[in-house]
């Protein structure tokens, strides 16, 4: 059963300080992966999506991913408190499926 | 406006109730996909179309049907609901189901929520 996993939180972190978000996943054949933004009640958004090791930068956001590890992140930089939000994290392999995590619930403090 | 809309948004119905929840993409999307969203368990597959009468089984498929008879439109079939299926749907499309296709995203409709008692 190919799984992703992400601490269920909630994080909290002081308005205008960097939330950082974990993400591992088992499939090893796993090439793409998203990060999605979901605000209670809502349908989730995507943040940023990353299909090679290294950083991947969009505003405020940075995603990081890391094949070896199997280890998928996302920083938050100068959070806001409209940040605040469940964060979920997504693979997809050469297989059709996506495969979600948990989500982490991410809470900006004013 | 590039959107993917279900209907309906609410359902409360009772057990062995034939229900169709449908799922409708203007966006020309290749894939679509439905998924159920309970507390703790996160979002979890339960069909996916590659494309036009392609469809296969995600992760918790029992219980569920769906057809793909045109592009843009995928409905969720329960024959016979049970109080477990009582959840938060969500029907999702993108461009492709291929990896690495650029600008890939799943955009996601408003959302299902079935109560099933």
């Amino acid at each position: 059963q190919k799984e992703v996993e992400q601490n269920s939180g909630p994080l909290s972190v002081p308005e205008g300080a960097i939330a950082s978000l974990n993400c591992t996943y088992s499939d090893r054949v796993s090439q793409s992966f998203f990060w999605y933004r979901q605000y209670s009640g809502k349908s989730p958004e995507l943040i940023m999506s990353i299909y090679s090791n290294g950083d991947k930068e969009d505003g405020r956001f940075t995603a990081q991913l890391n094949k070896a590890s199997q280890y998928v992140s996302l920083l938050i930089r100068d959070s806001q408190p409209s940040d605040s939000a469940t964060y979920l994290c997504a693979s997809k392999g050469y297989g059709q499926n996506f495969v979600f995590g948990p989500g982490t619930r991410l809470s900006v403090l004013p | 406006e590039a959107q993917v809309t279900q209907n309906p948004r609410y359902l409360i119905t009772v057990t062995g109730k034939k229900l169709t929840v449908t799922c409708s993409q203007n966006m020309n999307h290749e894939y679509m996909s439905w998924y159920r969203q309970d507390p703790g368990l996160g979002l979890r597959q339960i069909y996916y179309s590659m494309n036009v009468e392609v469809t296969d089984k995600g992760d918790v498929p029992e219980g569920y049907k769906v057809s793909r008879k045109e592009k843009r439109n995928f409905p969720l079939i329960l024959e016979s609901p049970s109080p477990n299926q009582t959840s938060l749907y969500f029907c999702a499309s993108s461009l492709s189901g291929r990896v690495r296709v650029p600008n890939n995203e799943q955009f996601f409709g408003p959302g299902t929520r079935l109560t099933v008692l």
